[in-house]
């Protein structure tokens, strides 16, 4: 069964921090992962999308990882602000999965502390 | 504004009653999905369309809830004898072929008393 697991569940750090979410996945065959922002009462935006031949994409502060071998990926975000608050999503697709078999995590809920 | 819109954004309704929420995706997007996601849980693929095709229901898709997008442009999602279970943010989102990414609403949030 295709799975995508995140990590942590929630996280509180202080503003201008730095910190890294993870994704463990067990999709297969494997398409690509991407990383989506959900701020609180809208939908989610799409922040990064990684391929089977990339290991690393930047998108201004948030620096994604992919390491195919071992079925994970990372989010970093870099000196963390008020307005990086949001819940982030991991969502792989391959086959299997629901519509163009994307299948979703449960996501990371991040809370910026001034 | 020329992204995905969802309307109501709020609903509250009584169990029993039915409810109806329209999508309006964008506009040269041919592939409409919705979604279900409760709090704190990663959206829950329900359906999606090719232009007015349906193409895919998910088991969690009851015989209560049924979805159209009968000229391939917006569609409407149904919810027949509201159940309180079925309280939750319902999101429609759009793309322009397999593979691209998502374009979300920002849903409408159901509540069901």
């Amino acid at each position: 069964k295709n799975q995508v697991e995140q990590s942590p569940q929630s996280l509180i750090i202080l503003e201008g921090k730095n910190c890294t979410l993870q994704c463990n996945y067990t999709v297969s065959p494997f398409s690509n992962l991407r990383w989506y922002k959900q701020d609180t009462g809208r939908g989610p935006v799409s922040l990064t999308i990684m391929t089977f031949s990339e290991n690393t994409k930047s998108n201004g502060r948030y620096t994604a990882t992919l390491d195919a071998d071992t079925k994970q990926s990372s989010l970093h975000i870099t000196a963390s602000q008020l307005s990086d608050s949001a819940s982030y999503i991991c969502v792989v697709s391959g086959s299997g999965g629901g519509a163009d078999g994307l299948t979703f995590g449960k996501g990371t809920h991040l809370i910026i502390q001034p | 504004d020329t992204g995905v819109s969802q309307n109501p954004r709020h609903k509250i309704t009584k169990r029993g009653q039915n409810v109806t929420f329209r999508c309006d995706p964008i506009s040269e997007h041919n592939r409409l999905y919705w979604y279900r996601q409760t709090l704190g849980q990663g959206p829950e693929f329900l359906t999606y369309f090719q232009n007015e095709a349906q193409l895919e229901k998910s088991r969690l898709l009851s015989d209560r809830f049924s979805a159209e997008r009968p000229k391939g442009s917006f569609s409407t999602l149904e919810i027949q004898r509201t159940e309180q279970g079925d309280s939750a943010m319902y999101l429609c989102a759009s793309s322009s072929r397999a593979g691209s990414p998502l374009h979300f609403g920002n849903g409408t949030r159901l509540t069901v008393t």
